[in-house]
């Protein structure tokens, strides 16, 4: 069974850092594409990053691009967000997805980490 | 970056209606569309891919159709835990987008 666990959410202060972990198993995990999504709350659904399987290729959304950086350890079989200089709009419920392939739809999902960024 | 214009925003049907969802492309994305439901405080669930693919273990009330620019989801006979928001999602640019979401509540 795949699952997908993240950790490492919480309350930040603009201007802070987080990083989010995400353990996977169920899967190989080193033959897939993953990614980040996000949610602020009430709203809808935002892609944030990708990372390719073996990490040589990364992708953002415009809004993270310099803030974030996406990372992945195939011999834990754990994907990453670091997350910098936050902002009060990065508040959200940030999912770990496995990516059916490069440009892809998001087969599954984890349950979710919330990040409050608030002073 | 691809627009995605889902509509309605709401929707109020009934157990047993017939209820279609739609999503606009800014630019033509080919069959490039997947579909997904999300019921309260859950993660979203993978429903179609490739417009018209249904995924494993979803129930065949739910299709897809469409390619190009205007893309549709179809509940062929609304059932009580279909009561969610649906979101689609382009992915024929690495920039991968979503749809804003249609809520389906009970009429």
């Amino acid at each position: 069974e795949v699952q997908l666990v993240e950790s490492g959410g919480g309350l930040v202060q603009p201007g802070g850092s987080l990083r989010l972990s995400c353990a996977a198993s169920g899967f190989t995990f080193s033959t897939y594409w993953m990614s980040w999504v996000r949610q602020a709350p009430g709203k809808g659904l935002e892609w944030v990053a990708s990372i390719k399987e073996d990490g040589s290729g990364r992708f953002y959304v415009d809004p993270v691009k310099g803030r974030f950086t996406i990372s992945r350890d195939n011999a834990e079989d754990s994907l990453y967000l670091q997350m910098n200089s936050l902002r009060a709009e990065d508040t959200a419920v940030y999912y770990c997805v496995r990516q059916a392939g490069w440009r892809s739809y998001f087969d599954y999902w984890g349950q979710g980490a919330l990040v409050t960024v608030s002073s | 970056d691809i627009q995605m214009t889902q509509s309605p925003s709401t929707l109020s049907a009934s157990v047993g209606d017939r209820v279609t969802i739609t999503c606009q492309a800014s630019q033509s994305i080919s069959s490039w569309l997947a579909w997904y439901q999300q019921r309260p405080g859950k993660a979203p669930k993978l429903l179609i891919y490739k417009a018209s693919s249904l995924e494993s273990g979803v129930p065949s009330r739910f299709s897809g159709s469409g390619s190009g620019t205007e893309f549709t989801l179809t509940i062929s006979s609304l059932q009580p835990d279909d009561f969610a928001t649906y979101f689609c999602q382009q992915y024929d640019s690495y920039s991968l987008t979503f749809g804003g979401g249609t809520k389906v509540q009970i009429k």
